[in-house]
């Protein structure tokens, strides 16, 4: 296993065009997260699944979102109608819950430009 | 309103100087993680503590938990050009994590 793998990993999109990207987490992890991070600040929740469950969404995530993991392995992030507003890094990352200490890795992310 | 909050939010020092970036919290938390992460890269894990005052360290990053488990520090000794970069801390008091704002390196050679 080679860690978590994001795809792709640069998206250029017109204003109004709908984009998804993929991520394969760690195989062994029930858990996997989505971010997005603006340049030079820390990352900010979106949202996460354990398994094929989403439990939890932030604010941030508006009607123009959806993240789905339908066999509780990789996990898809759409956005539709997409805005100049919607520019940013989008990392996903993974963990197993089930000890004290969860540790979360991240793939490379996926860096969309709205134009 | 923060969960974790850094300082400083930029730093840049000359190669060979020490530093300590800060990472504080009203919540306590059952541990730690510290990040690092380069432009147009993903964050990299670099350690987590869980005990309170625990300390471990990697080459010349120290990072220490504080007793209450509710503030954490990475200390860098005679900090290098590599070492530049954006420093994340992170928790998870529940089932999401949450970042810190970041602490952006720059060390100038």
């Amino acid at each position: 296993d080679t860690g978590v793998s994001q795809n792709p990993r640069h998206k250029i999109t017109k204003r109004g065009q709908n984009v998804t990207f993929r991520c394969d987490p760690i195989s062994e992890h029930n858990r996997l997260y989505w971010y997005r991070q603006t340049l030079g600040q820390g990352p900010e929740f979106l949202t996460y699944f354990q398994n094929e469950a989403q439990l939890e969404k932030s604010r941030l995530l508006s009607d123009r979102f959806s993240a789905e993991r339908p066999k509780g392995s990789f996990s898809t992030l759409e956005i539709q109608r997409t805005e100049q507003g919607d520019s940013a890094m989008y990392l996903c990352a993974s963990s197993f819950s089930g000890g004290l200490n969860t540790e979360a890795f991240f793939g490379q992310g996926t860096r969309l430009t709205v134009v | 309103t923060q969960l974790l909050e850094q300082s400083p939010q930029f730093l840049s020092i000359q190669e060979g100087e020490n530093l300590t970036v800060y990472c504080n919290s009203s919540s306590v938390f059952s541990s730690l993680q510290w990040y690092r992460q380069e432009p147009g890269e993903g964050p990299v894990l670099l350690v987590t503590v869980v005990t309170g005052g625990e300390v471990k360290k990697l080459k010349r990053l120290t990072f220490q938990f504080g007793d209450a488990r509710k503030d954490s520090s990475l200390h860098i000794t005679a900090a290098q050009p590599g070492d530049t970069g954006l420093y994340l801390c992170a928790g998870a008091p529940g089932n999401q994590f949450y970042f810190g704002t970041g602490t952006s390196l720059t060390v100038i050679p």
